[in-house]
């Protein structure tokens, strides 16, 4: 199985450009997220969803937007593009055999290798 | 408040050496998780811990979910080279899938 797969590895934006970051997962996870990871710090979580056109704001989610039209794929965009938005982003996805918008037994996070993006 | 405070920032062992490191919060966590990043990856699954005063196993790796939920710590016995990387903690907020990380403890093995 591939697992999470990101695209691109790599990439170079200058300020104000936009961009889509893809994720996808081909393990039926319902959960999907996305990170940032600023160098010697842990992940900080962006946005998430549960499940297909339901989405939901984390830790640090301004500057960026997401969709989630199925449940293979979570693209997450970046509109005008800052230089504090450089980072490493990881896209991870989960299963839940829990019942409502939050449950509570979620299974472990598979990560994807990540997107390094550098805005100059 | 809901921040995690993971010690040490990083640790320079003995081929052979027992390691522990741990996670502390002032917020209940629901679930505790242990990853290790190698470079120029995502992170990887070690551990998880569903319920409080769970002790769970992995090979070398033991990792415990405090009795009031708002710690935990993972010990590797006998380290050997390869286990050289970033070890994060992560903690799944009650009532949500929002998740906190640690901000890593990075490990360097000596042969």
């Amino acid at each position: 199985n591939a697992g999470v797969t990101q695209t691109p590895k790599f990439r170079i934006l200058k300020i104000g450009q936009s961009m889509t970051l893809q994720c996808t997962q081909d393990m039926n996870h319902n959960y999907m997220y996305w990170y940032r990871q600023d160098p010697g710090m842990g992940l900080k979580l962006i946005y998430y969803s549960v499940g297909a056109g339901i989405t939901d704001k984390g830790e640090v989610p301004n500057g960026y937007n997401v969709s989630r039209s199925t449940t293979e794929d979570f693209p997450l965009r970046l509109e005008l593009a800052a230089p504090s938005q450089t980072s490493v982003y990881f896209c991870a996805s989960s299963y839940s055999t829990g019942t409502g918008v939050f449950a509570s037994n979620n299974q472990p996070q598979h990560f994807g290798d990540g997107t390094r993006l550098s805005i100059l | 408040g809901q921040q995690l405070n993971q010690s040490p920032q990083s640790m320079f062992i003995q081929e052979g050496e027992d390691v522990s490191m741990n996670c502390t919060s002032s917020s209940i966590f629901n679930t505790w998780l242990w990853y290790k990043q190698d470079p120029g990856e995502g992170p990887v699954l070690l551990i998880a811990l569903y319920k409080a005063g769970e002790l769970t196993s992995n090979g070398r790796l033991t990792a415990q979910f405090g009795i009031t939920r708002k710690d935990s710590f993972l010990n590797i016995s006998a380290s050997i080279p390869s286990d050289v990387g970033i070890y994060f903690c992560a903690g799944q907020l009650p009532n949500n899938n929002d998740m906190r990380f640690g901000a890593g403890t990075r490990l360097t093995v000596k042969p």
